[in-house]
């Protein structure tokens, strides 16, 4: 079981899109529609903001979507606020009821 | 609401037993979803640990499976994490959480520090 691969940071400007990559492979991201994304704040327990590959739980801005294609999935912030910038970590089931995560992505917000 | 509170020692000793308890308010553990501990290192990413489904089966990272143990008390509506023979490499936070297949709630999470 290995870790899904983020880049380590990403940055934009207030107002621009930013998208993080979370790669993986046919076991975990590429097998299931089980991607969810978490953003976490210093010394905060993470918040999801995307579950199911693209599906936002209530209260989760619409900035913040969600995609897939192969073993890659996305989450991509438009609009971007001074507020996003956070951690972000992607997570995918890796079948037999085992869970895997992403290295994690910190975004700066410019 | 549904809330999570993890409780236990935050300093453990090498080679010893590092023992966690999640108490869950709001939602009975019997009735459903996975339950289950994911922690992470001082400044590195999150590593998903364990986790146990309402009836009681139980499923391991396995890099760890050979040392834990997540075990419930339904009673006192709370579970339980046991690693063993912990290392310097052990320290983290710890958090317990209620996973679908994602993760909807997490506890506020505790320092677990393993050291003489």
């Amino acid at each position: 079981q290995s870790a899904l691969t983020q880049p380590r940071s990403v940055s934009g400007s207030p107002g621009q899109s930013v998208t993080i990559s979370c790669t993986g492979s046919s076991s975990d991201v590429g097998g299931y529609n089980y991607v969810s994304w978490y953003q976490q704040y210093p010394g905060k327990a993470p918040k999801l903001m995307i579950y199911d590959v693209s599906k936002r739980p209530s209260g989760v801005p619409d900035r913040f979507s969600g995609s897939k294609s192969g073993n890659t999935a996305s989450l991509t912030i438009s609009g971007l606020q001074a507020e996003d910038e956070a951690d972000y970590y992607c997570c995918s089931y890796a079948g037999s009821y085992t869970w895997v995560f992403g290295g994690g992505t910190k975004l700066t917000v410019l | 609401q549904v809330q999570l509170q993890e409780s236990g020692p935050g300093l453990v000793k090498p080679s010893e037993t590092l023992s966690l308890t999640c108490t869950v308010s709001g939602y009975s553990i019997s009735s459903g979803y996975y339950w289950g501990w994911i922690r992470q290192p001082p400044g590195k990413g999150l590593e998903w640990i364990g986790s146990m489904y309402h009836s009681g089966s139980t499923y391991y990272n396995p890099s760890l499976k050979s040392r834990v143990t997540i075990s419930v008390d339904r009673p006192k509506n709370q579970f339980s994490l046991r690693l063993s023979s912990v290392t310097a490499a052990d320290t983290a936070v710890y958090y317990c959480a209620r996973l679908n297949y994602d993760i909807g709630y997490w506890g506020q999470g505790t320092l677990v520090t393993v050291s003489s």
